[in-house]
Parts: C-alpha cells; sequence; structure tokens
C-alpha cells in the first residue's frame, strides 16, 4: 500500500501569512494527489487535484506543487475563512489513502 | 445540480447490520465510479471501498474486508453499503464521493454527499 506522510499535524498562522503544508508519498505517485479542505461538520471539500490544477471556483490563493514523491500545498495568503483541516489523498491506486491530514488555526 | 445524499445512519448494537444509502442526481450515475470514505469522530479521513460504474468489480480497505458489502442500482441512481458485524470502531460518519469513469477510474472525489452518521455503541 502507498503510505502518505502528512505534515504538520497543526498549524498555526496570521492572517496573510502564507502557508505550507507537505505530503510524501512512500512510492511514485506521479501527479495522482488530491488535496482537500473539509470544515468542521461539513464534507470535505476538493481544492486541487493532478498535484496542481485547481478546482474551479477555488480561489487563486490555494495552490499545489510536485517534486518526485514530495508534494506540496500552499495558501499564498492566509484569510479567516481558509481555517479547517486540509487533507492529501494519492488515487494511483488502490487502496486509495489519505494524509493524516493538518489542521489550520489563525494565531 | 449535481448532488449525492447519504441516508441510513443511526444507533445499532455490537454484532448487528445496517445498510446505508447514496441517492445521486444532476450527473449520469452509470457512468461513474463510486466510494464510500469515513471519518471516526475526531479523526481523520479513512477510504472504505468502492464499486466500478457498472458494478464488475468492488475493492475494500482492509478494516472492513469480509464484512461490509458496497453495491449499486443504476436504475435508481443509488449506491448501498452493506455493513455487517458492526463493531464500536465502525462508528463514524460515512461519506459517498463521485469517482472517475471507465477510462479514469480512480481519478475524481470531486463530489461528495453531507455523510450520514453511524454510531456503534450497546
Amino acid at each position: 500500500d502507498i503510505q502518505m506522510t502528512q505534515s504538520p499535524s497543526s498549524l498555526s498562522a496570521s492572517v496573510g501569512d502564507r502557508v505550507t503544508i507537505t505530503c510524501q508519498a512512500s512510492h511514485d505517485i506521479g501527479y495522482y494527489l488530491n488535496w482537500f479542505q473539509q470544515k468542521p461538520g461539513k464534507a470535505p471539500k476538493r481544492l486541487i487535484y493532478g498535484a496542481s490544477n485547481l478546482e474551479t471556483g477555488v480561489p487563486s490563493r490555494f495552490s499545489g506543487s510536485v517534486s518526485g514523491t514530495h508534494f506540496t500545498f500552499t495558501i499564498s495568503s492566509l484569510q479567516p475563512e481558509d481555517i479547517a483541516t486540509y487533507y492529501c489523498q494519492h488515487y494511483d491506486s488502490l487502496p486509495i489513502t489519505f494524509g493524516q491530514g493538518t489542521r489550520l488555526e489563525i494565531k | 445540480q449535481v448532488q449525492l445524499v447519504e441516508s441510513g445512519g443511526g444507533v445499532v448494537q455490537p454484532g448487528r447490520s445496517l445498510r446505508l444509502s447514496c441517492a445521486a442526481s444532476g450527473f449520469t450515475f452509470s457512468s461513474y465510479v463510486l466510494h464510500w470514505v469515513r471519518q471516526a469522530p475526531g479523526k481523520g479521513l479513512e477510504w472504505v471501498a468502492i464499486i466500478w460504474y457498472d458494478g464488475s468489480n468492488e475493492y475494500y480497505g482492509d478494516s472492513v474486508k469480509g464484512r461490509f458489502t458496497i453495491s449499486r442500482d443504476n436504475s435508481k441512481d443509488t449506491l448501498y453499503l452493506q455493513m455487517n458485524s458492526l463493531r464500536a470502531e465502525d462508528t463514524a460518519v460515512y461519506f459517498c464521493a463521485r469517482a472517475g469513469t471507465r477510462s479514469a477510474p480512480l481519478h475524481g472525489m470531486d463530489v461528495w454527499g453531507q455523510g450520514t452518521t453511524v454510531s456503534v455503541s450497546s
């Protein structure tokens, strides 16, 4: 099975800060990675697919990139409405696996 | 609009069974692969099962293999999850999610339902 190691598990930042979350895949998964945002009591919302493609309607302050098996999710300027938990998820093969999640808080 | 709506959750005793449903609308249901994903209280997301667009293939996570069965009725645009021999550790919110189509079955997870809560307790 492919393991996704996500870090950090939690993060506190100020409005306007640049925020970075990473996921390391245990095997080569190419570009087959999604990033999700989940707010309390809600379903996950896909923000990024194919490692770097922004979902329609998602603000451009969100972005994703990849270098080998190392994936990065960035919020260029943190906004109060970005407070949520973020997950990476690979879809290279079964079983699909998610990262452990990153809880983002406002400082 | 494109929508998935889960139902069937509730409180059930350990060892009993429960069937969840996920009703789809706004897209061609029979063209899409579908997942069940769950989230235990305060925990992360766990993939549960997947079924091919035509029901020809199904796969399960290790924690539910042999106890849960995913199925679909394309004539009713509905996905199901039959959960047998339930355990306390199956307590979670269960989400259905749309995956890809025939050409890219594992892609997607672009549409999710709101979730239905299953609580396994004596």
